[in-house]
């Protein structure tokens, strides 16, 4: 299996500009997860879905951010109007629960810079 | 609200020394994850507790899971210069796939 697929893995813009990231989860995963890392703050929970549904959306900082998972094998999470403080590491990640186990598998992220 | 705090925020030793890492519940958790991200790069999957009072062990790394089900504890013996990296604690609350990660600890070594 490839894992999780992220692109693009760099993506430099300026100000105001829309950006989407994507995702292609791990085949046979039913729950995917948008992270966001920064020094300042960490690695933060942004959204997550189970069978493409978004189930805890408490993460995502704004109206400019959304999210969609039109299907099981692939997800977008989009920002517009992009603003330099959304500079970060973008990862996804997903996971399958099987008896009580649900370790989450992370792709290789997207470095974001807002100019 | 649930939250997960971790300590220390970083910590540097001398390779061969012993290293470790706490974390710290507000509530009880049902389950207890730990990962491990290089510099540049990205989680990955170490160990899942899931029973009270549980220890795991994978080599020189130990794991551990209070028996309240609120604290973890990850220790290294003897660390290795492989061994660099941010330590992250994630807590689970209930059985759905949600985990809540602590602010890690970074590891660096002196050769």
């Amino acid at each position: 299996d490839a894992g999780v697929i992220q692109s693009p893995r760099h993506e430099v813009t300026e100000m105001g500009q829309e950006v989407t990231l994507r995702c292609k989860p791990i085949s046979g995963h039913n729950s995917l997860f948008w992270y966001r890392q920064t020094m300042m703050r960490g690695l933060e929970l942004l959204i997550y879905f189970n069978n493409n549904v978004p189930i805890d959306d408490s993460g995502m900082p704004e109206d400019r951010f959304s999210a969609k998972m039109p299907n099981a094998s692939f997800s977008t999470l989009k920002i517009q109007p992009s603003e330099p403080r959304d500079s970060a590491v973008y990862f996804c990640a997903s996971s399958s629960y099987r008896d009580g186990y649900n370790e989450q598998f992370f792709g290789p992220g997207t470095r974001l810079t807002v100019l | 609200g649930q939250q997960v705090m971790q300590i220390p925020q970083y910590q540097h030793v001398q390779e061969g020394e012993d290293f470790t890492t706490y974390c710290n519940s507000s509530t009880t958790l049902s389950n207890i994850q730990w990962y491990k991200q290089r510099p540049g790069g990205h989680p990955v999957f170490l160990i899942q507790l899931v029973k009270s009072g549980e220890v795991k062990k994978q080599k020189r790394l130990t794991f551990q899971f209070g028996e309240a089900k609120k604290n973890s504890s990850l220790h290294i013996t003897a660390t290795q210069t492989t061994d660099v990296g941010t330590y992250f604690c994630a807590g689970g609350y209930s059985s759905a796939s949600k985990i809540i990660f602590g602010s890690g600890t970074r590891l660096s070594i002196r050769p």
